[in-house]
């Protein structure tokens, strides 16, 4: 059974910190996503990377894929209140064909 | 809104109802699937449909029954459930059900089921 090892569970932050969210697993995957998710509505698709030590930038957001391609990070620069949500990481591919394995989550809050 | 549309949104039965929860996608994809959101647990697969056919069926009780007319929806019939089974449902499609680098998966926005 593949597992995704996402930390912290738990993120309650100020206004203008930065903050890492890391996703680790011991498999490796031929891709992985990363979701935010607001209460009562369904996961929302942040960004996707393949390749091994891919960097993606989305605004305050910088994702990277490990070199390895079994682990992942998050890192939002000068967090706003707008951030506050759960941050999934879900990888898709090896041993599972065809399966996105989720990790459990950061709940992220934002105090301004 | 990521294309994929869930009705009915909140949906509240007894364990004798029979309901049925349905997902259009519109995104011209091949692959679609149902997934079940518990308070405190990852999201699990439940099914996969690839073309309209079921590839994975991840040891879903037969209570929950799903049914794919056509690659463009997805129903999940639900019948004798009980209160456990009370939470998100979303369901998601992709360009087909595989490994492909960058196949992402995109969710609709759930459907909250509580079995009174």
């Amino acid at each position: 059974t593949q597992l995704l090892e996402q930390s912290p569970q738990f993120l309650s932050i100020q206004e203008g910190e930065n903050l890492t969210v890391y996703c680790n697993s011991s498999s490796v995957f031929s891709s992985l996503q990363w979701y935010r998710q607001e209460p009562g509505e369904g996961p929302v698709l942040l960004v996707t990377v393949v390749t091994g030590g891919e960097v993606k930038k989305l605004k305050r957001l910088t994702f990277q894929f490990g070199d390895a391609r079994k682990d992942s990070s998050l890192h939002i620069t000068a967090a706003q209140p707008g951030d506050t949500g759960l941050y999934l990481c879900a990888g898709m591919g090896g041993t599972s064909y065809g399966k996105l394995t989720f990790g459990q989550g950061t709940i992220l809050t934002v105090h301004p | 809104e990521t294309g994929v549309t869930q009705t009915p949104r909140h949906l509240v039965m007894g364990m004798t109802n029979k309901k049925s929860l349905k997902c259009e996608q519109h995104l011209g994809h091949n692959a679609m699937y149902w997934y079940k959101q518990s308070a405190k647990k990852p999201l699990e697969l439940m099914f996969v449909y690839n073309f309209k056919e079921q590839t994975e069926n991840n040891s879903v009780p037969s209570r929950f029954s799903p049914e794919c007319p056509n690659s463009s929806h997805l129903f999940l019939h639900l019948h004798t459930l009980q209160p456990e089974d009370s939470a998100l449902y979303l369901c998601a499609s992709s360009q087909v059900a595989g490994t492909l680098a960058g196949n992402t998966i995109y969710f609709g926005e759930g459907s909250w089921l509580t079995v009174v």
